[in-house]
């Protein structure tokens, strides 16, 4: 089914450890990006990109990194995790222009905890 | 900066009523989208319904409508018949359609339960 799919759903990290999260699309979408989701704060955004070879941060990038090295793929890499990146992690994905009118096509989400 | 405020934490309604959940937004731009996703407990966002701020009418999905108030800057979703399924978060959503920016701006959501 096309659409977006993270990778993991559920991930448990220890403090200073790294990881990378997946997200990938099959709709050619142009825009992808990443978002937090905390409880009472809605949803974040983390870093977009707009295409291959262009990100750009968001609201609340610090401590994270993401590369686009293909059109489908945009993965999330946390460098060294902390507490409080303790959160529910979603890609989401659209058309620039025209279908992007749309909105958004979400993964299912990334729960991630860091103890 | 746009902003996008859900001053409703959490709403109840009971089986088969209609409820409303409120958004209002604030924006110096002219033209822009407004949207409503509905996040049931499985985490998967949805989208509900969208409304281009140029069209006076408001939109309409089945039991899902919209009272769309642009000089308000209101955007508020009526859920009508509602049912046990129509329970989750619900967020408001902002989208510029300015050339060029292409984020989306979220309220912090409204969680809806429906009583039996």
């Amino acid at each position: 089914n096309a659409g977006v799919t993270q990778t993991p759903k559920f991930q448990v990290l220890k403090t200073g450890q790294s990881m990378t999260l997946q997200c990938a699309q099959d709709m050619n979408h142009e825009y992808m990006s990443w978002y937090r989701q905390d409880p009472g704060m809605g949803l974040r955004l983390i870093h977009y990109s707009v295409g291959a070879g262009i990100t750009d941060q968001g609201e609340v990038p610090n401590g994270y990194n993401v590369s686009r090295s293909t059109t489908e793929d945009f993965p999330l890499r946390l460098l060294s995790a902390a507490p409080s990146q303790t959160s529910v992690y979603f890609c989401a994905s659209s058309y620039l222009q025209g279908l992007g009118l749309y909105g958004y096509t979400f993964g299912s989400g990334t729960r991630l905890t860091v103890v | 900066a746009q902003t996008v405020t859900q001053s409703q934490p959490e709403m109840s309604v009971q089986e088969a009523e209609t409820v409303t959940l409120s958004c209002t937004y604030d924006t110096s731009e002219s033209d822009y989208y407004l949207f409503w996703y509905k996040q049931p407990p499985s985490r998967q966002m949805i989208l509900v319904i969208r409304q281009e701020a140029y069209k006076q009418q408001n939109a309409t999905e089945n039991r899902f409508s919209v009272n769309f108030q642009k000089a308000a800057k209101s955007f508020s979703l009526k859920i009508s018949d509602s049912q046990l399924g129509d329970a989750a978060m619900y967020f408001c959503a902002y989208r510029s359609a300015r050339s060029g920016t292409y984020k989306y701006i979220f309220g912090t959501g409204t969680r809806l339960k429906v009583l039996a």
